[in-house]
């Protein structure tokens, strides 16, 4: 079993749409979480940091629930531009070591 | 412009050769990571550096050897070069370990 584990898609959606991925994660001294967005054949960028509260930044929410163990994304109007692959991040860093790890990350495709 | 520069962006190496991956960071950030980007699964970690003068191997580092002698700098070396090495390698950097990171742009590397 991965670590961190993403349905990798694709997610087909039109113009407009609301998408959610989710993302759960096994290490349970996980501390801190983030959403990546990679473009074809580009470095990952930054979309969000994941707070336990949960936050948003535009048309993006994400939220963390510990218990559960599962960290998701919803894009909300979504746009041509938002086509990418998201890559959800685990990342632990404790007496055990340091520990980061990514999802394979989910393909979205948005249509006109 | 700021940020994480890697070089080469491509390079063709023969079974058994050598080569050094460079990167730079003028963020001043402390901790800087090696990452290789294979299809299917997610970026996987090759070494880190907490900070100067410190390395520590992540989930992958067999095959692998890593310098950082200077803050801005951490050099990614394939001592002799498999066929399991080609990948896509991303070198990045954050203000702390396990915090968000800053990609470059990526090294496309096949061994041949």
């Amino acid at each position: 079993r991965k670590e961190v584990e993403q349905d990798p898609g694709p997610f087909n959606v039109p113009e407009g749409a609301t998408v959610a991925f989710n993302c759960t994660y096994s290490n349970s001294a996980s501390q801190s979480f983030f959403w990546y967005r990679q473009d074809c054949r580009k470095e990952p960028k930054l979309l969000m940091s994941v707070y336990s509260s949960g936050n948003e930044d535009g048309r993006f929410t994400a939220q963390l629930n510990r218990a559960s163990q599962y960290i998701s994304l919803l894009i909300r109007d979504s746009k041509l531009s938002d086509s990418a692959t998201y890559l959800c991040v685990a990342s632990a860093n404790n007496t055990g070591g340091f520990k980061t790890i990514f999802g394979a990350g989910t393909r979205l495709f948005v249509k006109a | 412009n700021a940020g994480v520069t890697q070089t080469p962006k491509f390079q063709v190496l023969k079974t058994g050769q050598s080569m050094t991956l460079q990167c730079a960071q003028d963020m001043n950030h402390n901790s800087m990571y090696w990452y290789r980007q294979d299809p299917g699964m997610g970026l996987r970690l090759i070494y880190y550096s907490a900070s100067e003068g410190t390395t520590d191997k992540g989930e992958v580092p067999d095959g692998y050897n890593v310098s950082r002698l200077k803050k801005q700098n951490f050099l990614l070396g394939l001592e002799s070069a498999a066929p399991s090495q080609t990948s896509v390698y991303f070198c990045a950097s954050s203000y702390r370990v396990g915090e968000k990171l800053l990609f470059g742009s990526g090294t496309q590397l096949s061994v041949l």
